[in-house]
């Protein structure tokens, strides 16, 4: 099982849809976790950080289940500018290094 | 406040040549990052480091060397370039207690 798994995508959904991303990790003592965000031929860039219960900014939604190993984002309202890749991202044990899922594709069109 | 900057942006090696990528962040983070991403692959961590004076191998150190001699500065050595090497090189740090890593804008290298 790899260490952190992702909707293969892409997502091409119109303007305004809501579209959810799922990811899986494997290793039960990752403390954080993070969704960043890329743009074509650009650095990511963190989009929010995931916490247990729950957490929202503006359209975004990030949600944890620490049980079953299992990050989400929803997106509402999708714009144009919501086209990227989605990466879902997990620390190691120590907490001193990031592990990435090999991210999702969202295009919005109008 | 530049950030993470990253130098060269782009380069092409051949075969067995060497290179060294540099990494400068003036934030005074005392952790910095060597990633690569390869399509379909996603961002691999070659290595890294959480201080001045030390490294720590990542999931693909084979091939690269790196160095830390100034807080500020993470240098990525390829010794003898090989054609697996191309890729897009990303650097990132962190500060002691903060989970954000901040990118640098990538290096595209092409070994030919």
């Amino acid at each position: 099982r790899k260490e952190v798994e992702q909707d293969p995508g892409p997502f091409n959904v119109p303007e305004g849809a809501t579209v959810a991303f799922n990811c899986t990790y494997s290793n039960s003592a990752s403390q954080s976790f993070f969704w960043y965000r890329q743009d074509c031929r650009k650095e990511p860039k963190l989009l929010m950080s995931v916490y247990s219960s729950g957490n929202e900014d503006g359209r975004f939604t990030a949600q944890l289940n620490r049980a079953s190993q299992y990050i989400s984002l929803l997106i509402r309202d999708s714009k144009l500018s919501d086209s990227a890749t989605y990466l879902c991202v997990v620390s190691n044990q120590a907490g001193t290094a990031l592990i990435f899922g090999k991210g999702t594709t969202l295009s919005v069109s109008s | 406040n530049a950030g993470v900057t990253q130098t060269p942006k782009f380069r092409v090696l051949k075969t067995g040549q060497s290179m060294t990528l540099l990494c400068a962040q003036d934030m005074n983070h005392e952790y910095m990052y060597w990633y690569r991403q390869d399509p379909g692959m996603g961002l691999r961590l070659i290595h890294y480091s959480v201080g001045e004076g030390t490294t720590a191998k990542g999931e693909v150190p084979d091939g690269y060397n790196v160095s830390r001699l100034k807080k500020q500065n993470f240098l990525l050595g390829l010794e003898s370039a090989a054609p697996s090497q191309t890729s897009v090189y990303f650097c990132a740090s962190r500060g002691l207690g903060v989970d954000e890593q901040f990118f640098g804008p990538g290096t595209r290298l092409t070994v030919l």
